[in-house]
This record gives structure tokens, sequence and C-alpha cells, in this order.
């Protein structure tokens, strides 16, 4: 079983249009996270949760926006896809116990592609 | 704010020699956690090991071994005799307490074993 699983894994979108990516886990973790990877970037952090409904930004969260309205699913949505978007977007869930397990378990990515 | 530095972009080798990867890392916590990362060609990232700050032990996993020295700040990943399908992109990356557990990432080392 995978734990976290995202989609879809591949699309390709039109310039303008919206987009929302999707994050689901089976493993009742708290923390939810997106990133996106770029050559000569690494990964970087677009947006993440803390719980449901609780969100906060990362370091390049211009023209993203998340929700999480229920533990186990974490929405990435691009409000007008722009080309400089095209990325790999990773979702990562996190277990905080006690003491923190801290460390991410990744999903297998999505290949977002802007023309 | 935290800063992971990978300064090797690209490493290439030949199956069977040792390749260390270098890992300098910036924090103002003084309880943080370090992580080494592997994403494989196929894409997915993958969990090598975490070190906490309080605790500078070296460690050895098979044919992997890490050396943390707080005096440098470094985190640096050997692998003794190298495969080929150690071939992967490697990140190090940084957390920092309290930090609602996000990550940062370097922008990681590609390293290629030749057969």
């Amino acid at each position: 079983d995978a734990g976290i699983t995202q989609s879809p894994r591949h699309k390709v979108t039109e310039t303008g249009t919206p987009v929302t990516l999707r994050c689901h886990q089976t493993e009742n973790h708290r923390y939810m996270y997106w990133y996106r990877q770029d050559p000569g970037h690494g990964l970087r952090l677009i947006h993440y949760s803390y719980g449901v409904k609780d969100t906060d930004k990362g370091e390049v969260s211009d023209g993203y926006s998340v929700s999480r309205s229920k533990t186990e699913d974490f929405l990435l949505t691009l409000e007008s896809a722009t080309s400089s978007q095209t990325s790999v977007y990773f979702c990562a869930i996190s277990d905080a116990g006690q003491p923190p397990s801290y460390g991410y378990t990744f999903g297998s990515g999505t290949r977002l592609t802007v023309v | 704010a935290q800063k992971v530095t990978q300064a090797q972009t690209e490493i290439s080798v030949v199956e069977k020699e040792d390749v260390t990867l270098d890992c300098v890392y910036e924090t103002r916590d003084t309880t943080y956690y370090l992580f080494w990362y592997k994403q494989p060609p196929s894409g997915e990232l993958v969990f090598l090991i975490r070190r906490n700050s309080f605790d500078e032990q070296n460690e050895i996993s098979g044919r992997y071994s890490w050396n943390f020295q707080k005096s440098t700040s470094s985190f640096n990943f050997t692998i003794t005799a190298s495969q080929v399908v150690d071939s992967a992109v490697y990140f190090c990356a940084l957390g920092g307490g309290g930090s609602n557990y996000k990550l940062t990432f370097g922008k990681g080392t590609l390293l290629t074993v030749n057969p």
C-alpha cells in the first residue's frame, strides 16, 4: 500500500486554465506539504498544512492556493496556469508523534506541463 | 532562515570507487534535523537517513556512511564501493524544531556511476 497517492500523475494544460492536483493519504498524518521540483532548484515548498483547514505558505506560493477539508486530502490549485508553473509536483506527509518521527513520505509526483 | 548548500551539482565516478557527497547547512535553531533523500531515475524520493542535532555520532549502513560535524555545519554522505544502482540525484535537507516540520532542501547532487 502506497499510503500516499497523487493524481493525476501527468497533465498537460493550457496557459490560463485552472488546474487542481490532489494528494490523498491513508496514514492519518497531521502534516501535508506540496513541493515543486525544478532543475537547478531542488525541491521548494509551495504550501503546507498542519491540520484540517490549517494551511500556510511556503517559499514559492505565488500563483498557488491549497485546501484541506479533511485529513486525508490536500489539494493544490493553480488558479490560472502559466508556463513558469511547468514542473514536477510532489506531495509529502509527516507524522509529528512524540517524539516526532520527523521525516517525509513522498508521493510519486505529478508532472505538469503548461503549454 | 534555513539554508542547505550542496556545492556539487554533478559527480561522475567509475564503479567501485568511493564517493562523498557534501552538504553544508545554515540554521539558527539549536534543535534541528538533517536528512538525506535519494531520487533514482524513476523519479520517486526515497528516505535514507535522519540525524538529530544533538547526536553527532557517525552512522554506517552497509556501503553508506554519514559524517555529521556541527563544528563545520556539515552532514556529508559517503558511498563506498559505488555501484551503478547508486546512480541518482541525492538531496540533503534540513528541518528545524517547531517549524511545522518543514524541510528545506538543497539543490541536489546528480551522481552517475559508470560501469
